[in-house]
């Protein structure tokens, strides 16, 4: 199938970690992608990994990616009230631009 | 470089009519996406156009239809209007030769009455 899954919340203290989980399906998934969204807005692209890669990072954000569980994470390291947003994984396939996104996890951040 | 513009913005329709929505992609991208968005299905694939071309579709009735201009330009239609089509759709725009990155505009937001 298509799933792409994430749970649904996670609530975090200003100031800690907050890792973000998502599992895909599909192995033939070329880049997997982290978008953010705010209430009332589009999807802001905060970072994407290729599929032969096993981590990266930028500034606060770092993604692993566990090609054999198919499993992505998405880290948000010193969690500022501002990243209070939904966050969605997405897959994309080969020779195409179609992606498949997750559920979206609603980030939290509180004082 | 301005990013991906959607107008309307916002939209209000009632059942049965038709609606036209209109994507301008990043200066210089060949292809560009729509999504639906709604709380019950999340975020779904359209289709996607390249030069001028339908080059991928997802699973939605004949009444969702799509165009591109040659300037990459591109509108989305939807006819006989329901009231399950109230949703935010965005559409995304990339360079298009080989998997790049998708950079989404604000999105439109449909509400179907």
């Amino acid at each position: 199938g298509e799933d792409v899954e994430q749970s649904l919340f996670l609530s975090v203290r200003e100031g800690d970690s907050s890792v973000i989980n998502c599992t895909y399906t599909d192995s033939s998934s070329t880049y997997l992608y982290w978008y953010k969204q705010e209430p009332g807005a589009g999807l802001q692209l905060l970072t994407y990994i290729f599929s032969n890669m096993d981590m990266k990072q930028d500034q606060r954000l770092t993604v692993l990616l566990n090609k054999k569980d198919k499993h992505l994470s998405l880290r948000i390291a010193d969690t500022q009230t501002g990243d209070s947003a939904i966050y969605f994984c997405a897959e994309s396939r080969v020779n195409t631009d179609k992606l498949i996104f997750g559920t979206g996890t609603r980030l939290q951040v509180f004082p | 470089k301005a990013g991906v513009t959607q107008t309307p913005r916002y939209l209000i329709k009632t059942r049965g009519q038709q609606v036209t929505l209109s994507c301008s992609p990043i200066s210089g991208h060949r292809s560009v996406s729509w999504y639906q968005q709604t709380p019950g299905q999340g975020l779904q694939f359209l289709f996607e156009y390249f030069s001028e071309t339908q080059r991928n579709k997802g699973n939605f009735p004949g009444r969702f239809s799509g165009r591109q201009f040659s300037n990459s330009r591109s509108e989305m239609n939807v006819s006989t209007l329901e009231l399950g089509d109230s949703a935010l759709y965005l559409c995304a725009s990339s360079p298009g030769d080989a998997q790049e990155t998708q950079y989404f505009g604000p999105g439109t937001r449909l509400l179907v009455l």
